[in-house]
């Protein structure tokens, strides 16, 4: 079965702190992974996807397959951090599959 | 460019009515989604469209229709509705290369819709 799992609904760091929020997928075959980020009242947006190997606004995710995880994590959390997270894999016909989402919560 | 373009963005329903909620873009893409977002849930795909003319069920299709009549238009219709539709309904496009979409969606700003 194609699934994604984020375990924490809410996770509240400090401004200045670590960040990780964990994805764990479900997936026979080659994973294609992606994190999109919604702010308040804007609207969903890709955040970043794992075949760009990319950083935005400090954020990183790498895909661990041994692990079935893709987190995401950010070494220093800004306020303006602060939002909903979703990971989402690409299944076949290019649906994806969303997990139920983090709310990251930084605090000043 | 307008992107992804919901209407309406909030509409309450008696039990048993109909609506549609329409979506347009104006990126050219072809693949088009509708999704819906379950307080605490993550997004659920309805419906998809990878072109004109050409729809698909999601994940959880029972309860609506669609229809892709032009490349920027994916109206979703609930004909009867019922208090477990009340949610909020996101719609998605995304441009395809070569048949299977690798590019990112562009997701509208979403249609929050309560029936009562």
């Amino acid at each position: 079965a194609q699934r994604v799992t984020q375990p924490e609904k809410l996770l509240s760091v400090f401004k200045g702190a670590p960040v990780e929020l964990k994805c764990n997928y479900s997936y026979s075959g080659s994973p294609e992974l992606f994190w999109y980020v919604q702010y308040s009242r804007q609207r969903l947006q890709l955040l970043l996807r794992h075949i760009s190997r990319e950083s935005i606004k400090g954020f990183t995710a790498d895909l661990n397959k041994g692990e079935t995880s893709f987190h995401l994590k950010k070494p220093f959390a800004q306020e303006e951090d602060s939002a909903m997270y979703y990971c989402a894999l690409r299944s076949q016909g290019g649906k994806l599959i969303f997990g139920q989402g983090t709310e990251l919560s930084v605090k000043p | 460019n307008a992107g992804v373009t919901q209407t309406p963005k909030f509409r309450i329903l008696k039990i048993g009515q109909s609506m549609t909620l329409q979506c347009t873009q104006d990126m050219n893409h072809n693949y088009m989604y509708w999704y819906r977002q379950d307080p605490g849930m993550g997004l659920k795909l309805i419906y998809y469209s990878v072109g004109a003319g050409i729809t698909d069920k999601g994940e959880v299709p029972n309860g609506y229709n669609v229809s892709r009549s032009t490349t920027e238009d994916f109206p979703l219709r609930l004909e009867l509705a019922a208090p477990s539709q009340t949610s909020v309904y996101f719609c998605a496009s995304s441009l395809d290369r070569g048949g299977m979409s690798n590019q990112p969606q562009h997701f509208g700003d979403g249609t929050r819709l309560s029936i009562l």
